[in-house]
C-alpha cells in the first residue's frame, strides 16, 4: 500500500496563478483533510471531507476550494495564489468510528508564491 | 490564548537522559488526545494516543490531567533517533474527527 500520496512535492507560483494539489489514499478511508503548516504554528485545517461527494470548511478556508469526487482522492485548489499562501500543505486521511483513530499523512507539498 | 499550547523548545538533552514536556489545552470538553512526532521536513506520524488513565509504550509514557487541562509526554533512556518535534493534538469541541494541533516542542538528543 502506498498510503497517502501527494502531488506535486514542490511548486513555485506567481501571484495570481492557479493550481491544484492532488491527494490520493489507498486505505479506503472515509475522512480526508487538507492542512497547512507555517513556522511557529500548529497544523491548521483548511477543508475536510467525511465522505465521497461531501466537503466542509475548516478554520482557514479562504482562498481555497476542494473537491472529493472519488473516495480515494481529495483535491485542493488555489484559484488566485497570494504570497500569504506560501506554506507546506499536508493531506491526511483516517477511517471512521472511534475517538482514537490515527490520521495518516502524505509527505507534503511545499508551495512558494512569489 | 491558543487552544493548544506547547513550549517550543528546543530541549537539548544528553543521550540516555529522561525528558518530559507538557502541553496545555483550553477546551475542557476535549475527549481525544494524542502525541504526534514530526521529523524535520517530514509529515507528522502518530506516536501515541493518550488515555484517561495514562499509558505507556516502551520508553514513552503519556499522562492526562483533566483537572488542570494538560497532557504530558515522558521519554526515558532517550536515543539520538528521538530527536524530532513532538506535536500535542486534541479534538475540536463537538467533533471527534477534527483536531487542533499544537505548534510542537523541538527535542534534540546530543551524544
Amino acid at each position: 500500500n502506498a498510503g497517502v500520496t501527494q502531488t506535486p512535492k514542490f511548486r513555485v507560483l506567481k501571484t495570481g496563478q492557479s493550481m491544484t494539489l492532488l491527494c490520493a489514499q489507498d486505505m479506503n478511508h472515509e475522512y480526508m483533510y487538507w492542512y497547512r503548516q507555517d513556522p511557529g504554528m500548529g497544523l491548521r485545517l483548511i477543508h475536510y471531507s467525511v465522505g465521497e461527494g461531501t466537503t466542509a470548511k475548516g478554520e482557514v478556508p479562504d482562498g481555497y476550494n476542494v473537491s472529493r469526487l472519488k473516495k480515494q482522492n481529495f483535491l485542493l485548489g488555489l484559484e488566485s495564489a497570494a504570497p500569504s499562501q506560501t506554506s507546506v500543505y499536508f493531506c491526511a486521511s483516517r477511517r471512521t468510528g472511534g475517538d482514537y483513530n490515527e490520521q495518516f499523512f502524505g509527505p507534503g507539498t511545499r508551495l512558494t508564491v512569489l | 490564548r491558543k487552544e493548544v499550547e506547547q513550549d517550543p523548545g528546543p530541549f537539548n538533552v544528553p543521550e540516555g537522559a529522561t525528558v518530559a514536556f507538557n502541553c496545555t489545552y483550553s477546551n475542557s470538553a476535549s475527549q481525544s488526545f494524542f502525541w504526534y512526532r514530526q521529523d524535520c521536513r517530514k509529515e507528522p506520524k502518530l506516536l501515541m494516543s493518550v488515555y484517561s488513565s495514562g499509558n505507556e509504550d516502551g520508553r514513552f509514557t503519556a499522562q492526562l490531567n483533566r483537572a488542570s487541562q494538560y497532557i504530558s509526554l515522558l521519554i526515558r533512556d532517550s536515543k539520538l533517533s528521538d530527536s524530532a518535534t513532538y506535536l500535542c493534538v486534541v479534538n475540536r469541541r463537538g467533533s471527534n474527527y477534527q483536531l487542533i494541533w499544537g505548534a510542537g516542542t523541538k527535542l534534540i538528543i546530543k551524544p
